[in-house]
């Protein structure tokens, strides 16, 4: 089945350590995203690929990258992770624009941070 | 503005019917969507509405959306244990070429047996 995977499902990573996850998709989808969602919170857009144009959110902070090497991958880069970067981090993806499909999200990595 | 909201918590009874509210702010919204989130797991899109709709309906899911007061509701009938979930509304947002999705906080849907 045309999917989105994510891997790992769970990363535990020291503080100040850097850590990439990642994420593949078989739809051959244009866009993909990164969110961020802590507990009891709502997910919260990182980043997108519009195929290779990068669009960041103003307000994700600098410690976090992408790369998005081909259109079947796209990796979260945290540079130096903090408590606060404990979080469970989604990719999705869709075809152009939301529309009639939505996002498709993968399982999700969650992250800690110790 | 972008705030979607939902209220946190609902229990239901197996067998009655969930009603799940969400109030957006945005009105140049274009799609309106509700997604499952079980434990541990990524988000599952359930359905959608176009917002020139003022319903749908899918099997046990109906959508109802009053662009008005803009509020969107998601019915759950006969309600099932494998309902529990927390479940987000969320709004695409049109910005510059660049849709996206913003998110509610989420309701958490308990089924009381």
């Amino acid at each position: 089945d045309a999917m989105v995977i994510q891997n790992p499902r769970y990363q535990v990573t020291q503080f100040g350590k850097p850590v990439t996850l990642s994420c593949s998709q078989t739809l051959n989808h244009n866009v993909m995203y990164w969110y961020q969602q802590k507990s009891s919170q709502a997910p919260k857009l990182l980043f997108h690929y519009y195929d290779k144009d990068f669009n960041n959110e103003a307000d994700t902070p600098d410690n976090f990258q992408s790369r998005r090497p081909n259109t079947s991958f796209c990796f979260l880069d945290i540079r130096s992770p903090g408590l606060g970067d404990a979080a469970m981090y989604l990719c999705a993806t869709s075809r152009e624009k939301a529309g009639l499909d939505g996002y498709t999200f993968g399982s999700g990595t969650r992250l800690t941070v110790v | 503005g972008e705030d979607v909201e939902q209220s946190l918590f609902l229990s239901v009874r197996e067998g009655d019917s969930s009603v799940i509210n969400c109030t957006y702010t945005d009105s140049s919204s274009t799609y309106l969507y509700w997604y499952k989130q079980e434990p541990g797991a990524g988000l599952q899109l359930l359905t959608y509405i176009f917002s020139n709709m003022d319903m749908k309906q899918d099997q046990r899911l109906t959508v109802l959306l009053n662009k008005k007061d803009k509020h969107l509701s998601l019915r759950i009938a006969d309600t099932q244990t494998g309902d529990s979930a927390i479940y987000f509304c969320a709004e695409e947002v049109r910005g510059f070429g660049n849709e996206k999705l913003t998110f509610g906080t989420g309701t958490r849907l308990t089924i009381i047996p």
